[in-house]
């Protein structure tokens, strides 16, 4: 059974489309992140939501649009794609903060824009 | 913010030797302090955390050692296997209001058979 699962595992768009990402997680974890893991490996959180709450919303361009449904679903959408967005991104879940347990991670999303 | 430093980068290790990779962070409030291992293509996965009220921490071959004062914590690996091959990160975060973790740079440990 996958704890947190993402789709799609792969994803290759032209620039100026725009595209979603699905997240969802069965492990009944109150907090949610999407983080975006460069060619350098670096990873960069973006968005962290609690009981549905955007709670962390870092320096992130306004085309990315997260929206979360209910505590076990965090979606992304991107507007207007770029080059530059590539990278893979990973949903991440934890209890509370994550500061007792840590994260638990989805697969990614490797994103390509051509 | 909290900024977190890695070193090294990369490291390649004989079969059975050591490793140790080294972080530092500049919040003092920090009080958590996880790694991730990350295999080739796959997720990151928790291996190992360190609190700021401990200064070690040890898990089988695995250990982690903080120095609050000097802001340092390290990440030792014992009789390192080929399976041990990946890409680890430091995290460093609880403080703050939304309390969230900033990861290191990342360190390449390549263990050569």
């Amino acid at each position: 059974d996958t704890a947190v699962s993402q789709t799609p595992k792969y994803l290759v768009t032209q620039m100026g489309n725009d595209k979603s990402i699905k997240c969802e997680q069965n492990l009944g974890h109150d907090t949610m992140y999407w983080y975006k893991q460069d060619s350098k490996k670096f990873l960069k959180i973006m968005f962290s939501y609690n009981n549905k709450e955007l709670i962390i919303n870092e320096t992130v361009p306004n085309r990315f649009s997260p929206k979360s449904p209910d505590k076990a679903h965090l979606n992304l959408h991107i507007n207007s794609l770029e080059l530059g967005d590539s990278a893979v991104y990973f949903c991440a879940s934890s209890q509370g903060t994550g500061l007792r347990y840590g994260y638990t991670f989805g697969s990614g999303t490797r994103l390509t824009v051509v | 913010g909290e900024n977190v430093e890695q070193h090294p980068s990369t490291l390649s290790v004989q079969e059975g030797d050591s490793a140790v990779i080294k972080c530092t962070y500049s919040d003092s409030a920090s009080n958590y302090f996880p790694w991730y291992k990350q295999e080739l293509g796959k997720r990151p996965q928790l291996i190992i955390d360190i609190r700021s009220n401990v200064g070690e921490k040890k898990d089988q071959r695995i250990a982690v050692t903080l120095n609050k004062t000097a802001k340092h914590f390290s990440l030792h690996i014992t009789e390192t296997q080929p399976e041990d091959s990946a890409v680890y990160f430091c995290a460093a975060g609880g403080s703050g209001g939304y309390q969230k973790v900033t990861f290191g740079t990342g360190t390449k440990l390549q263990v050569i058979p």
